[in-house]
């Protein structure tokens, strides 16, 4: 089963600035890896998929790189309704669809 | 737009069985599966199992192996999932969904707490 890493466990940073958030496979993973945002009390939502691709409703603030086991999301300037906990998903090797452990982003 | 609505709250015995339901709307419920993942209490995401709408196929997570049954009613477009010999630490919110195989997961329903508790 693959593992997935997420990094930092807790980002603080200020509105306005930049976030970036990392997570690692424990192998490649190629392009298959998608994002989700979740707000206290609500289910997880798709933010991005395959790397790079912003789902539905997602903001351009929003971007993803990576490829193979190196992955980055990056919000470009925060706003209050980003301060969230991010998942990362692989789905390269399935079943399962293995989590990271999430980042929580939280108001310096 | 893709809408999936799971069933409300349940409380249950140690030892007991618990069925949750997911009713899909606003796509063809048969062209694509439905994945249940669960959270425990300020945990994190654990993907459980996967089933296709079209053929019935099922995958489950090997922890859940013998315990989870996944179903489907295309009359209805309405997924469920069963967990059986319910613990403690199966106490969580279960969420449905929609999924391909091989596939991330959107959208997904409202979510279900399931509480077992003696």
């Amino acid at each position: 089963e693959i593992v997935m890493t997420q990094s930092p466990a807790t980002l603080s940073v200020s509105p306005g600035e930049r976030a970036t958030l990392s997570c690692r496979a424990s192998q490649s993973v190629t392009s298959n890896l998608a994002w989700y945002q979740q707000k206290p009390g609500q289910a997880p939502r798709l933010l991005m998929y395959d790397v790079s691709t912003r789902a539905t409703g997602c903001p351009a603030r929003f971007s993803g790189s990576g490829s193979g086991t190196e992955f980055t999301l990056t919000i470009s300037s925060l706003q209050s309704e980003d301060f969230a906990v991010y998942y990362c998903q692989q789905y390269n090797n399935w079943p399962p669809g293995t989590f990271g452990q999430g980042t929580k982003v939280e108001i310096k | 737009q893709a809408l999936l609505v799971q069933s409300g709250a349940e409380v249950k015995k140690p030892g007991a069985s618990v069925k949750v339901s997911c009713k899909a709307s606003g796509y063809t419920f048969t062209a694509y599966g439905i994945s249940w993942i669960r959270q425990a209490p300020g945990q994190g995401l654990e993907w459980m199992a996967w089933i296709s709408a079209y053929s019935g196929n099922t995958y489950y997570a090997q922890q859940f192996q013998g315990r989870v049954t996944m179903t489907t009613d295309t009359s209805t477009s309405t997924a469920y999932m069963e967990l059986r010999g319910l613990r403690s630490d199966d106490t969580a919110i279960y969420y449905c969904a929609r999924a391909d195989d091989l596939s991330w997961f959107d959208p997904w329903g409202q979510g279900t707490l399931v509480t077992v508790s003696s």
